[in-house]
């Protein structure tokens, strides 16, 4: 079964370094997304790209946080610097449909883990 | 929406039990709504899904409920086992000038006890 993969899995870094979030997505997947989900809550959205295009990313503080998905297959999300409260799972998703169907059911990875120090 | 705090909801049934875990969406342009279930140190998996023009639907074991009126969706799972312990998490697909930005609800910790 295909699945979205995400590395690392685990990143321990110190306040303002920078790390970086590889994702690649389910094969054939027009649309992919990256959330942050903190200890206890929902995930969020921080940024939807559809191929290589960025459909949506006003939840991304874009003064550190920076995504891109360039030739519209896999992904790349970007903090620097880092600060400690950016610990949380960062967890990548991808879907087939374009973001503007309805039923645009989402496939998720299983994240990566970043602690700040 | 919602303000979440760290302490999740927790529900707690003994194996054999049905559960019913509650969510109630925020936005009424909402027209699609999904369930997922994440287990500890993973990502959320798809459970079930419905649409607006529906009031339920049935999967295997599992069961959606939508009420509009009330803005209010239930999840069902008949005669819960120990691999259904997980978080489970309402999301909401509303529409925003012609995207689809995914709103997820707080989660529910489910508990079963063997």
């Amino acid at each position: 079964e295909a699945e979205v993969a995400q590395s690392p899995r685990y990143k321990i870094t110190e306040k303002s370094q920078a790390v970086a979030f590889w994702c690649d997505p389910i094969s054939g997947h027009a649309t992919l997304y990256w959330y942050r989900q903190i200890l206890g809550q929902g995930p969020e959205l921080l940024v939807q790209f559809q191929d290589e295009s960025v459909v949506d990313d006003s939840q991304l503080p874009k003064d550190r946080f920076s995504a891109e998905r360039l030739k519209g297959v896999d992904s790349t999300l970007k903090i620097q610097p880092a600060e400690l409260g950016d610990s949380a799972m960062y967890l990548c998703a991808s879907s087939w449909t374009s973001g503007s169907m309805v039923t645009d059911t989402q496939y998720f990875g299983p994240g990566t883990r970043l602690t700040v120090l | 929406g919602e303000s979440v705090g760290l302490h999740l909801p927790t529900l707690s049934v003994q194996e054999g039990d049905n559960s019913i875990i509650n969510c109630a969406y925020s936005n009424s342009a909402s027209d699609y709504f999904i369930w997922y279930k994440q287990e500890s140190g993973k990502g959320p998996q798809f459970i079930i899904d419905i649409r607006s023009n529906m009031d339920k639907r049935q999967g295997q074991r599992v069961t959606v409920l939508l009420n509009k009126t009330v803005k209010h969706l239930s999840l069902q799972i008949a005669a819960t086992q120990p691999g259904d312990s997980a978080v489970y998490f309402c999301a909401e697909n509303p529409s925003a000038g012609g995207s689809y930005i995914p709103t997820f609800g707080r989660g529910t910790s489910l508990i079963v006890h063997p």
